[in-house]
């Protein structure tokens, strides 16, 4: 499996509040992912960074930003929480030339 | 607008028989193509794809076809196992940092 952990596994927040998720690698990946999954959605691609510093946005990015100061940390951050961001929380990574991503355990935010 | 859609919400197949998963897409740029399973409270685990130069790709009891004229893939599952009970997701990319994924489809194997 590839080394890829999500902290926190689980979250309960409130509506308003800024919420920070924070993906580790340990496979010196260049790409990193956030991902949302809903039901009727599938997985929506929120922001994605190719080095660190350099992040771009995804299909679903209004209301997140994001930051990686390392190769190995990216975090996403919900400045204020609403409740249609409630979701699972999925990061992903990949090498520079590849296509697969592999995917980490996901976090379940509820914003309340 | 959904580039990568699977229909097929949920799939129920007995042990033993052949499961089939089908995904469409509407970008003719999309030069490969994924499928990933999901069981619950897990991530998303890479299990097959193929390059758009190809129509068809095995892995084991895995068999992924593209028909590039119909831009259709399926994923077929021989023999079908209850440990393949979960969610399949398709998706697709035209270039190397972004994936396209469908909205899944819930596979249950039953004895």
């Amino acid at each position: 499996d590839a080394g890829i952990t999500q902290s926190p596994r689980h979250k309960v927040t409130e509506t308003g509040t800024p919420v920070t998720l924070r993906c580790h690698q340990t496979e010196n990946h260049r790409y990193m992912y956030w991902y949302r999954q809903d039901p009727g959605h599938g997985l929506r691609l929120i922001h994605y960074s190719y080095g660190v510093k350099d992040t771009d946005k995804g299909e679903v990015s209004d209301g997140y930003s994001v930051s990686r100061s390392k190769t190995e940390d990216f975090l996403l951050t919900l400045e204020s929480a609403t409740s249609s961001q409630t979701s699972v929380y999925f990061c992903a990574i990949s090498g520079q030339s590849t296509y697969e991503q592999y995917f980490g355990p996901g976090t379940r935010l509820t914003v309340t | 607008d959904q580039q990568v859609k699977q229909n097929s919400p949920s799939l129920s197949v007995q042990e033993g028989r052949i499961s089939i998963l089908n995904c469409d897409y509407t970008n003719s740029m999309f030069d490969y193509f994924l499928w990933y399973k999901k069981y619950p409270a897990e991530g998303p685990t890479f299990l097959i794809s193929i390059s758009s130069i190809k129509d068809k790709n095995e892995d084991g009891r895995f068999t992924v076809f593209l028909n590039k004229s119909a831009k259709h893939l399926s994923l077929h599952i021989v023999p079908s196992q209850p440990g393949d009970s979960a969610v399949y997701f398709c998706a697709a990319s035209f270039n190397t940092d972004k994936l396209i994924f469908g909205t899944g489809t819930r596979l249950q194997v039953f004895p």
